[in-house]
């Protein structure tokens, strides 16, 4: 079955810190797509990044970094620098394009970033 | 281009009374899900519909929950009637027709609904 797993439920850093934030995935499916969500306090799930199961290059956009490792089952997000602007939950989600493409989302973690 | 748009934002009631939410998605978008968000959770889909008509439901607690998608744009989703569980955040999104690669999701703010 598929699963999405965030085990850090909240994670607290000075501004200016460096931050990942985990996500492991379990799937039977050879094909699949892994998403990142920002959800800020006024609620709306902003999208960050999509990955396909066949393309591991880690991508960079900005101070936001993306590890994809099929090996470990792990799509972990890391903020460079962060700023207190990036004080939200963070939502981690699978997808199979087969059938219906509906999402699988982890619990999330929030990120509070303290001046 | 305008987001997803959703109403109301906020909704109180008290239970057994029946509720009603309002999405409308982005412009040319064929497929519209319903997400359930409890405080602490991740989104859970609800229900999908791909134009009017439904593709997946398996979710949807059917015995007070409905869902329409009239002229496959707008949506409507319905509790009657509501119980003190059912306090949560409403999410629609919307997505392009599958394409060669369009398949985010592009959510609206919500509608958070509490249940005394």
């Amino acid at each position: 079955a598929q699963k999405v797993t965030q085990a850090q439920t909240e994670i607290s850093v000075v501004e200016k810190e460096d931050v990942t934030l985990d996500c492991v995935y379990e799937t039977r499916d050879t094909t699949y797509y892994l998403f990142w969500y920002k959800q800020p306090p006024s609620g709306e799930l902003v999208f960050l990044i999509r990955r396909n199961s066949f393309d591991e290059q880690n991508e960079i956009s900005g101070r936001y970094s993306w590890n994809f490792q099929k090996s470990t089952s792990s799509f972990n997000f890391t903020i460079t620098a962060s700023q207190v602007v990036d004080s939200a939950v963070y939502f981690c989600a699978l997808s199979e394009p087969s059938g219906t493409y509906k999402y699988i989302f982890g619990t999330g973690t929030r990120l509070k970033v303290l001046a | 281009e305008a987001g997803v748009a959703q109403s109301p934002r906020y909704k109180i009631i008290e239970k057994r009374q029946s509720v009603a939410f309002w999405c409308n998605p982005i412009s040319g978008h064929a497929t519209l899900y319903w997400y359930q968000q409890i405080l602490g959770q991740g989104p859970k889909l609800l229900i999908q519909f791909q134009n009017n008509g439904v593709v997946d439901d398996s979710q949807l607690p059917k015995d007070r929950f409905s869902a329409e998608r009239l002229k496959g744009v707008d949506s409507t989703l319905k509790i009657q009637p509501a119980k003190l569980e059912d306090s949560a955040v409403y999410l629609c999104a919307s997505s392009p027709l599958r394409g060669t690669s369009t398949y985010e999701q592009y959510f609206g703010p919500g509608t958070r609904l509490t249940v005394t």
